[in-house]
């Protein structure tokens, strides 16, 4: 099956600072990769996914870029806000399954 | 009212007592998920069913079981708990080709 590593585990921005997080997956066969937040209490929820066809998607502060070749893709955050705090998580489709990566907490310092 | 609902939302029980843990959609989706979460491990596919007759297994389904009642439910039973099923269980539901939908959660304690 499909292996998806998630780095950092745990990353502290200064409020209107940038913040990166970076996943590779293992199959070349992915071909979607979404990107949930999770806030305290609640399930993770979307906030931006890309499809192996494209290369990058923007969405507001929030974008995502896909290196099939390298099989990694990243999320970016910019002008963060304090709102931004959550645990983040990857994920890559293989077949009918999501596979997961295993979370960074975002701590955006006011 | 939320599109994808668990019950309970909390649960505290014993080492050996059957459980069930119960998932309910609005959605209208076909295909449904239960995971679990643990600190460090992120979130782990325990069951998946994509209509009422379908079943499949996930990465970690020893000491689970589930039944699919009708398109919107999808329920999680943990027939003799353990201490190391401790944890949070999410469930999800999903349309093809398109993205996961998760539920609140629900927090369970096995003692």
């Amino acid at each position: 099956g499909e292996n998806v590593e998630q780095h950092p585990s745990t990353l502290s921005v200064q409020e209107g600072d940038s913040a990166v997080i970076k996943c590779t997956y293992s199959d070349s066969a992915s071909n979607y990769f979404p990107w949930y937040k999770q806030e305290l209490g609640k399930g993770p929820q979307l906030i931006i996914d890309i499809r192996s066809n494209v290369g990058e998607k923007k969405d507001q502060r929030i974008a995502v870029t896909l290196n099939k070749t390298a099989k990694h893709f990243s999320l970016h955050i910019t002008e963060t806000q304090p709102e931004d705090s959550a645990v983040y998580f990857c994920a890559a489709t293989y077949g009918n399954q999501f596979y997961f990566g295993t979370g960074t907490s975002l701590t955006v310092i006011p | 009212d939320a599109d994808v609902t668990q019950t309970p939302r909390n649960r505290i029980t014993k080492t050996g007592k059957r459980i069930m843990l119960e998932c309910s959609q609005t959605k209208g989706h076909d295909r449904m998920y239960w995971y679990r979460q643990d600190p460090g491990l992120g979130l782990r596919l325990i069951y998946y069913s994509f209509d009422v007759k379908d079943i499949n297994k996930g990465e970690i389904s020893d000491g689970y079981s589930v039944s699919r009642q009708a398109q919107a439910k999808f329920s999680l039973s943990l027939e003799s708990a353990i201490p190391n099923q401790t944890a949070l269980y999410f469930c999800a539901t999903r349309a093809e080709g398109e993205t996961q939908y998760f539920g609140p959660g629900t927090r369970l304690l096995v003692l």
